[in-house]
């Protein structure tokens, strides 16, 4: 398997645009999850969904963060519009939910910076 | 939320030494894991303890979890450069399963050849 894979790897935009990050979790995984990576406050996971329906979006910073999956092999994170303190790496990870131990597989992040 | 202190923050050692870095909290957790992230690349889980006490061994790592479930330990033998990464502790604090996990703020190992 390819693992979680995320596009694109590197974004830089200015602020006010909508910048949309894209994940593909592992086939056959049920549960996504997106994370935000920053120096000053470590990895936080900002929703997560369990057979594409989201189920937690708690940490989701503000409205102008979005994410669907619209089916189990996409989903999308979007921010709209973007200001310079969104600037992260933002990770998608994925698991198969079961009775037993949940290996959680990250994807390679995106890198985003607004300017 | 529960806050998971890992220490030291900053750790650079030469090739061969051992050495430890720790996870803790004043919270009580039912599992906890260990991951290492390479520059540019996600976290890779490593290990999970579940049971106050247990140790597992991975190679030259050895991970425990304390006998309270509120703090936990890796201890790496003989460093490689390959061992060189950002390490992070993450605890489950009820069961829940991923989407309760709280990730440290991580360990930034550095071994010098």
């Amino acid at each position: 398997d390819a693992g979680v894979i995320q596009s694109p790897r590197h974004e830089v935009t200015e602020m006010g645009q909508e910048v949309t990050l894209r994940c593909k979790p592992i086939s056959g995984h049920n549960s996504l999850f997106w994370y935000r990576q920053t120096m000053m406050r470590g990895l936080e996971l900002l929703i997560y969904f369990n057979n594409n329906v989201p189920i937690d979006d708690s940490g989701m910073p503000e409205d102008r963060f979005s994410a669907k999956m619209p089916n189990a092999s996409f989903s999308t994170l979007k921010i709209q519009p973007s200001e310079p303190r969104d600037s992260a790496v933002y990770f998608c990870a994925s698991s198969q939910a079961g009775p037993v131990e949940e290996k959680l597989f990250f994807g390679s992040g995106t890198q985003l910076s607004v300017l | 939320t529960q806050l998971l202190e890992q220490s030291p923050q900053f750790l650079s050692i030469q090739e061969g030494e051992n050495l430890t870095v720790y996870c803790n909290s004043s919270s009580v957790f039912s599992s906890l894991q260990w991951y290492r992230q390479e520059p540019g690349e996600g976290p890779v889980l490593l290990v999970t303890v579940v049971t106050g006490g247990e140790v597992k061994k991975l190679k030259r790592l050895t991970f425990q979890f304390g006998d309270a479930r509120k703090d936990s330990s890796l201890h790496i033998t003989a460093a490689q450069p390959g061992d060189t990464g950002l390490y992070l502790c993450a605890g489950d604090p009820n069961n829940f399963g991923n989407e309760k996990l709280t990730f440290g703020t991580g360990t930034r190992l550095t071994i010098i050849p």
